[in-house]
Formats: structure tokens, C-alpha cells, sequence
């Protein structure tokens, strides 16, 4: 069991841009979350898929965010026209909550900057 | 308005000794509480879980106790090890909802002096 991945570890980009990052959760983990993390604050989630289906999205999660989970595995968050706001650390994480186990477990992250 | 407050930012600890990080939270539907260790650039690390059914966990060095009624609970370290410096996240979750989503406190920096 390798643990969540996230790809890239960071990102610039110019403000307007679109970017996307991928997320790959631990195998046979049904649940995916999506946060976001800025500085001295804890995680803020954003969204979240079980299997294939995206159950419930946060107020944060504006209409320039989307994100995927084609076939249950790995997820895709893509921000579209990126703010200045937008700069964040992206985390990812999972948990095999079909099996009664809730707690999570996180990636390294995806942090953004957006110039 | 915060449901999980984590109100020190800081603890500094000796080697050896006893750290205690503290967290309250104001949602009385929170039943599942964690806490998570994290380095910089990396990922939050989970360390301990506990149920409301319960009042204490204990997993090694790592020890959560919770106090339903006062809506507080902490994590006990013993001994502190200088490994141990990092933030710690305390989070909550409404596991009745079955969203299962956490909601996090800002952390605490825990420093370890050899």
C-alpha cells in the first residue's frame, strides 16, 4: 500500500489560467475527500466522492471548481480562471468507510500559487 | 463561527515529558474526533481516532481523552520525543450525517527540546 498520491506538488500559474491535479487514493479506499488548506488555518473540505459519485459539495466549492472520480479510482480537481484566491494547498485523502473505517488518510498535497 | 477550536497555537515541551494539546468544540452532533500530526509540505499524518461512545483511546505514546459534557478533548504524549515537533490538528466529525467530512481546528505547533 503506497498511500495517497497527489500530482503535481505544486503549481504556479498566471491569474485566468485553468489548472487540474489528480489525486490517487489508497486502493480499495471507497471515499474521496478534497480540502483546502491556506496559511494558519486547518483543512477546509470542499468535496466529496464515494465510488464514483460526488455526494456533497461545500460553499467553497464555487462554480469555477469541478472535480471527478471517474470509475471509483483516482479523483481530478480542476479550477477554471484561477484568483489570486485561489492560492492554496489542495489536499487529498481517502478512507475505506464501507468498511466502518472513518478516519482519513491525507496526500502530500498540490500547493497552487496563483500570480 | 468555529465548531473545533484549538486555542493554543503553541506548546513548547522538554524531552522526556508530558505534552498535553487541548481542543473544544460546539457541535453537540460531533460523534468521531481525530488527530492528525503534520510536517511542513507535507499531508496531515493520522494518529489517534475516538468515538463519543467512548472516553478514552490509547494507541502507544499517544493517549485521547474526551469529555462529552464539557465538549473538549486532548491528546497526551508521553514521553515527548523531539520527533514530535510538528502541528497537530484536532477535527470532528457527524458521522450521522454520513458525509463523514472533517472539520478541522487551526492546529497547535508543538516544539520538543531535546
Amino acid at each position: 500500500d503506497t498511500g495517497v498520491s497527489q500530482n503535481p506538488r505544486h503549481k504556479i500559474t498566471k491569474r485566468g489560467q485553468n489548472v487540474t491535479f489528480r489525486c490517487d487514493p489508497i486502493s480499495e479506499h471507497n471515499r474521496l475527500y478534497w480540502y483546502r488548506q491556506t496559511l494558519g488555518q486547518g483543512p477546509e473540505f470542499l468535496t466529496y466522492f464515494q465510488n464514483e459519485a460526488q455526494l456533497e459539495k461545500s460553499r467553497l466549492l464555487s462554480d469555477r471548481f469541478s472535480a471527478e472520480r471517474p470509475k471509483g479510482s483516482f479523483s481530478t480537481l480542476e479550477i477554471q480562471r484561477t484568483e489570486q484566491g485561489d492560492s492554496a494547498m489542495y489536499l487529498c485523502a481517502s478512507s475505506a468507510w464501507d468498511r466502518g473505517y472513518y478516519e482519513q488518510y491525507f496526500g502530500p498535497g498540490t500547493r497552487l500559487t496563483v500570480t | 463561527d468555529q465548531q473545533v477550536k484549538q486555542n493554543s497555537p503553541s506548546l513548547s515541551v522538554q524531552e522526556g515529558r508530558i505534552s498535553i494539546l487541548n481542543c473544544d468544540y460546539t457541535n453537540s452532533m460531533f460523534d468521531y474526533f481525530l488527530w492528525y500530526k503534520k510536517y511542513p509540505a507535507e499531508g496531515p499524518t493520522f494518529l489517534i481516532s475516538i468515538s463519543s461512545i467512548k472516553d478514552k483511546n490509547e494507541d502507544g505514546r499517544f493517549t485521547v481523552f474526551l469529555n462529552k459534557s464539557a465538549k473538549h478533548l486532548s491528546l497526551h504524549i508521553v514521553p515527548s520525543q523531539p520527533g514530535d515537533s510538528a502541528v497537530y490538528f484536532c477535527a470532528a466529525s457527524d458521522l450521522g450525517r454520513s458525509q463523514g467530512n472533517l472539520i478541522f481546528g487551526k492546529g497547535t505547533k508543538l516544539s520538543v527540546k531535546p
